[in-house]
């Protein structure tokens, strides 16, 4: 089946430097990705919608400044968290549907990256 | 507001016994609704969907969902629990053809005895 592939799966980085997040559809291609961040006993919550050789569409109170994306093919996306600060401490996880399906097709999720920022 | 309500946050179970997770909705239309399952330091599995149709629908794993238009309610359940099903439980919801932008419970931690 499907797979996506994210990685590192976890990361202590210090406060003020950037960590970046990679993720890559394995077996398909994915036009878009979406990036979620979880808090500890909260849901997830989209962060940004990846496009592919475009910009990323964020959601509302989600700095872009901050959070870069980058999809610069069909299979890869990366998340960078810029200066990262402790409270940017979180797990994210990212996702993506073959682009050769219909958009009632599944979303595939990675394993996430567990992120702490020291 | 488009919400999605987990109103249990964690059960326990034993194995072998039934059991059923609910969800509860808000949204301006029906929705697509999802249970994914998410084990520890993993990311999110699907079990199953619900677009139209059948209002009863089977997912992997052996579970089963119903959705209650009348009670915006879209309850997982399964029969007989196995203990590997320890697991969190998410419900969500999105619009018909919203890419990725669903919206999710909290989630309910399932533990199971033995």
């Amino acid at each position: 089946g499907a797979v996506v592939s994210q990685h590192p799966s976890w990361v202590i980085c210090k406060s003020g430097t950037s960590v970046k997040i990679e993720c890559r559809s394995l077996d398909f291609q994915a036009t878009t990705m979406f990036w979620y961040r979880q808090f500890p006993k909260q849901s997830l919550m989209l962060m940004a919608t990846s496009n592919e050789g475009s910009k990323a569409t964020y959601e509302q109170g989600v700095e872009k400044d901050k959070f870069l994306i980058n999809h610069a093919s069909l299979t890869l996306s990366t998340l960078t968290v810029t200066s990262a600060h402790p409270e940017d401490s979180s797990f994210y996880i990212c996702s993506a549907r073959d682009s050769r399906q219909g958009t009632d097709s599944p979303l595939h999720f990675g394993n996430g990256t567990r992120l702490t920022v020291t | 507001a488009q919400s999605v309500t987990q109103p249990d946050i964690h059960i326990t179970v034993s194995e072998g016994a039934s059991l059923e997770l609910r969800c509860n909705y808000s949204y301006g239309a029906t929705p697509y609704l999802f249970w994914y399952v998410q084990s520890p330091g993993q990311g999110l599995q699907l079990l199953l969907k619900y677009f139209s149709g059948d209002t009863l629908v089977q997912g992997i794993k052996g579970f089963e969902a119903e959705f209650k238009r009348s009670q915006s309610s879209f309850n997982l359940r399964k029969p007989s629990v196995h203990w590997s099903d320890a697991a969190e439980y998410f419900c969500a919801v999105g619009a018909p053809g919203s890419q990725g932008n669903l919206i999710f419970g909290k989630g309910t931690k399932l533990s199971v005895k033995p």
